[in-house]
C-alpha cells in the first residue's frame, strides 16, 4: 500500500500549548489530505481536510499546513485542551490513485491539565 | 440512516468458528473500507471496495478473510476458523469519490 509516515508516533503537550503532529508522503498523485481525531472506544471522525491547491487551512483551533514540494503536511492544535487527548490519523488519497484513502501510523496526544 | 452502521458492536466466539460483521455505508457512498484495529495500535488497512468491486484486497492478512459487497451498498466481512488473534476492533468507512471516509462504531471482535 502505498504509504503517509507519520510522526510523533505519541505527544505530551501541557494545557494552552500548541501540539504539532507531522506527514509526510510519497505518491504525488494524492490530491486530498484529511485528518482523523480518534476517540478511545470510538471509530475515527474526519477532523479537517485540505486539497493541495491551499497551503493553510483554519477550522477553530485546528489548522493544516501543506507543503507541496516537499510532499509534508501537519495538524497544528492552538491552545490545546485536555479534551483533545485522542489519537490523532493523518491520510491521503487521490484520483489518480484510486481514490483510496492511505492513513498514518496515528499519534497519541494527552494534553496536560 | 445518517451514518455507516456496524453489526454486532460486540462479538465473542469460539476458537474456531465463522463470524461474519456486517457493515451498511452512508447511502450513496461508492467506497467502503475495512481497517482492523488492536488496543492502542494504529488502523490496519484490511480491503478497499469501488461499488461491488474490490480493487484492493492486500490487506487481508490471510485466506481466513473474505469480504463481499452486493449492490454497491451493504459489505460483509467473514472470518472463518477465528483465531485468538483475530481479536480486535474491526472498522469499516464509506466515502463519496475524492472525500474523506466516515467511519462507523466499530466491531470489538473477541475470540476465546
Amino acid at each position: 500500500q502505498q504509504q503517509v509516515k507519520q510522526s510523533p508516533q505519541s505527544l505530551i503537550v501541557q494545557k494552552g500549548g500548541i501540539s504539532i503532529i507531522n506527514c509526510a508522503y510519497e505518491n504525488t498523485a494524492f490530491d486530498y489530505f484529511p485528518w482523523y481525531q480518534q476517540f478511545p472506544g470510538k471509530g475515527p471522525a474526519l477532523l479537517i481536510a485540505i486539497r493541495p491547491d491551499v497551503s493553510e487551512k483554519k477550522e477553530g483551533r485546528f489548522t493544516i499546513s501543506f507543503n507541496k514540494s516537499a510532499k509534508q503536511f501537519s495538524l497544528h492544535i492552538m491552545d490545546s485542551q485536555p479534551g483533545d487527548s485522542a489519537t490523532y490519523f493523518c491520510a491521503a488519497s487521490g484520483a489518480n490513485a484510486g481514490n483510496m484513502l492511505t492513513f498514518g501510523g496515528g499519534t497519541r496526544l494527552m494534553v496536560k491539565p | 440512516g445518517a451514518g455507516v452502521s456496524q453489526s454486532p458492536s460486540n462479538k465473542v466466539t469460539e476458537k474456531g468458528k465463522d463470524v461474519e460483521l456486517r457493515c451498511d455505508p452512508i447511502s450513496g457512498h461508492t467506497a467502503l473500507y475495512w481497517y482492523r484495529q488492536s488496543l492502542g495500535q494504529g488502523l490496519e488497512f484490511l480491503i478497499y471496495f469501488q461499488g461491488n468491486s474490490a480493487p484492493d484486497k492486500s490487506g487481508l492478512p490471510s485466506d481466513r478473510f473474505s469480504a463481499e459487497r452486493t449492490g454497491g451498498s451493504v459489505s460483509t466481512l467473514t472470518i472463518q476458523r477465528t483465531q485468538q488473534e483475530d481479536s480486535a476492533v474491526y472498522l469499516c468507512a464509506s466515502s463519496s469519490r475524492g472525500w474523506g471516509a466516515f467511519f462507523g462504531q466499530g466491531t470489538r471482535l473477541t475470540v476465546v
